[in-house]
């Protein structure tokens, strides 16, 4: 069973570009949900993906979206970056069944340094 | 708004146990629990469901009050490998799609 990755691990990028980040779902997850982790702080919920849809968004400007594929892997897409988007970027998989949220499986993280 | 944890930070020696507590200013769907040690990804320990529901691992134990939309996770007898930091996220539910808000974190270090 093949566990969640991430690409890439760190990624340095400058103020106003765009960046994508990607994650691979654990076999047989259905939903992949993004976080962002600023240093010393709890993980911050940017949005899930539920069978390829948005299903649920956290307090993050549009600059930030995303989209899950037919083999349930997903991106992350920051436009204009600024520099408070430096962050831990984690994904987590998990099998959702109905609306309740189950068990999650992180990724080890994209560390995003914006200069 | 995020889960309140505390305390923010507690040591203890091996074979002492700790409590950690979550409070929520919002009606409580479920609490989660994960544990981050330094540089790795969390790892899942345990969710409370309402109802009294709970998924977890047999060696971690916590209690989920619904009314006082709190939630409690008992560590005890610990072994160095409790050390990290931990978190609980609460299910929030709004416009109907769901979120997972983590708290900012209770650091546990234990010593030999």
């Amino acid at each position: 069973e093949t566990g969640v990755t991430q690409s890439p691990t760190h990624l340095i990028k400058t103020r106003g570009q765009q960046v994508t980040l990607r994650c691979s779902s654990q076999s047989g997850h259905n939903t992949v949900s993004w976080y962002q982790q600023a240093l010393g702080q709890g993980p911050q919920f940017i949005f899930q993906y539920y069978r390829e849809e948005e299903n649920g968004r956290g307090n993050f400007p549009p600059r930030f979206s995303g989209l899950q594929f037919p083999n349930y892997s997903s991106e992350l897409n920051v436009n204009a970056l600024e520099l408070d988007d430096s962050a831990l970027y984690l994904c987590a998989s998990s099998l959702e069944a109905g609306r309740v949220y189950n068990e999650q499986f992180f990724g080890p993280g994209t560390r995003l340094t914006v200069l | 708004q995020q889960p309140v944890q505390s305390p923010q930070a507690v040591i203890l020696r091996e074979g002492e146990d700790a409590v950690i507590n979550c409070s929520s200013s919002k009606a409580l769907y479920s609490v989660h629990w994960y544990r981050q040690k330094h540089g790795e990804a969390p790892v899942f320990l345990m969710i409370l469901l309402k109802g009294g529901e709970q998924k977890g691992h047999e060696k971690i134990s916590a209690s989920f009050n619904e009314k006082k939309q709190q939630s409690s996770l008992y560590l005890t007898a610990s072994q160095l490998s409790y050390s990290g930091t931990y978190f609980c996220g609460t299910e929030e539910h709004q416009g109907g799609s769901e979120k997972l808000v983590f708290g900012k974190g209770t650091k546990l270090t234990v010593n030999p």
